[in-house]
């Protein structure tokens, strides 16, 4: 079966650090993938998707995601994290071949520091 | 505005006693879904639809009931509620087929609580 896996739970970082948040999948095939975040309180919104052969992906708000084929990897980045960025962020995979299914990783709730 | 609209945001209620969350969406979408969000588990899906009439089980379907009769509509229906259905639930929809590249759009969450 499918499985997307997020290895950080919790991170804290003060204003104007780096981030990167770990995703990787378990599919060799061809595959759709998606970054989420979701805000204190609010629904899940699209920060970005990878759907061509470019592997750097570029998001909203200054996020950005590089899809690794040879790591199973796409992990989100952003150079100098503020603290409106605080919220939980969730890897998603789709495979190509007609399966219906849209399979979360567990999330990474990310606190920024003033 | 383009928008997925869960009704109702909270909910208490008891063991046994049936309910319907109800999902609608504006946007002419083709694919539906309802998740569970759960804490250190993320996001699970609980039944999908394709299209009216077309629906199927997802991760965590016991204990739930979907219908798709018309397009914009997917209801979510617990028969005999239990207090392991506590959770926060989302309605979300797409264009077309998540295999497609298409991305979910999410609507605010209805926060069950079963006592």
């Amino acid at each position: 079966a499918q499985s997307v896996s997020q290895h950080n739970h919790h991170v804290i970082l003060s204003e104007a650090a780096s981030l990167e948040l770990g995703c990787n999948y378990s599919y060799g095939g061809t595959v759709n993938l998606f970054w989420y975040v979701q805000y204190p309180g609010q629904h899940l919104q699209l920060l970005l998707k990878y759907f061509s052969e470019d592997p750097l992906v570029k998001g909203i708000k200054g996020f950005e995601a590089e899809f690794i084929k040879s790591k199973f990897s796409f992990n989100l980045r952003k150079p100098s994290v503020q603290w409106s960025d605080t919220a939980e962020y969730f890897c998603a995979v789709s495979f190509l071949g007609g399966y219906q299914k849209v399979t979360f990783g567990t999330g990474t709730k990310l606190q920024v520091i003033p | 505005e383009a928008q997925v609209t869960q009704n109702p945001r909270y909910l208490i209620t008891v063991t046994g006693k049936k309910l319907t969350v109800t999902c609608s969406q504006n946007m002419n979408h083709e694919y539906m879904s309802w998740y569970r969000q759960d804490p250190g588990l993320g996001l699970r899906q609980i039944y999908y639809s394709m299209n009216v009439e077309v629906t199927d089980k997802g991760d965590v379907p016991e204990g739930y009931k979907v219908s798709r009769k018309e397009k914009r509509n997917f209801p979510l229906i617990l028969e005999s509620p239990s207090p392991n259905q506590t959770s926060l639930y989302f309605c979300a929809s797409s264009l077309s087929n998540p295999s497609n590249n298409s991305p979910l759009h999410f609507g605010n969450g209805t926060r069950l609580t079963v006592t």
